[in-house]
């Protein structure tokens, strides 16, 4: 159960388009179509941006976009603001009742 | 509105115990899996334990295998965390999430401080 490696921090202008990556193995990114990823604010809980590697919940603007490719699953927000500088981590599946996280990747807008 | 209140956390000698319980309301508690997530202050988020709908499917953290019992009464509508034999690493903020289509609920947490 290693955790899945995210960059430490990534930074962007207000407009602009980031894309943080979450890289993990077949026994987790790779194999199941279960990654999914959460949005912290500083003192909040957690929440969740995309789930199930590309869904997104209606209350998330469509902004926040998922994908994944091999053992590497994406996220990506375009027309950055500034209430989107957070924490993010993201989540996968690893069979057997089992999740792993990322270790967070902090996001600044510039 | 779905809710999640935890409690039971608290301070706690190295090697004690502490009980943890997570009150759902707002939904059918017993058609949902159960994950319990935790957080080391300044640290990030780390997934600890899932219980399935009908308490038969548990999954453990290796870090917590064998000394945390998850369980759930679905009568009552509350998720539990036992945690035994707790070490100093032990000490964060302790989640429990609802587990459909992602972790879709949080509650705010109780926190957990072992330290003698």
């Amino acid at each position: 159960q290693s955790a899945l490696t995210q960059p430490r921090s990534v930074s962007g202008s207000p407009g602009q388009s980031v894309t943080i990556s979450c890289t993990g193995s077949s026994s987790d990114v790779g194999g199941y179509n279960y990654v999914s990823w959460y949005q912290q604010h500083p003192g909040k809980a957690p929440k969740l941006m995309i789930y199930d590697v590309s869904g997104r919940p209606s209350a998330v603007p469509d902004r926040f976009s998922g994908s994944k490719s091999g053992n590497t699953a994406s996220l990506t927000i375009s027309g950055l603001q500034a209430e989107d500088e957070a924490d993010y981590y993201c989540c996968s599946y690893a069979g057997s009742n089992t999740f792993v996280f990322g270790g967070g990747t902090k996001l600044t807008v510039l | 509105e779905v809710q999640l209140v935890e409690s039971g956390g608290g301070l706690v000698q190295p090697g004690g115990s502490l009980r943890l319980s997570c009150a759902a309301s707002g939904f059918t508690f017993s058609m949902y899996a159960m994950n319990w997530v935790r957080q080391a202050p300044g640290k990030g988020l780390v997934w600890v334990s899932r219980i399935k709908s009908d308490g038969n499917s548990i999954g453990y953290a290796d870090s917590v295998k064998g000394r945390f019992t998850v369980s759930r009464d679905n009568a009552k509508n509350t998720l539990y965390l036992q945690m035994n034999s707790l070490r100093v690493d032990d000490t964060a903020v302790y989640y429990c999430t609802r587990d459909y289509e992602g972790l879709a609920y949080w509650g705010q947490g109780t926190p957990v401080t072992v330290s003698s």
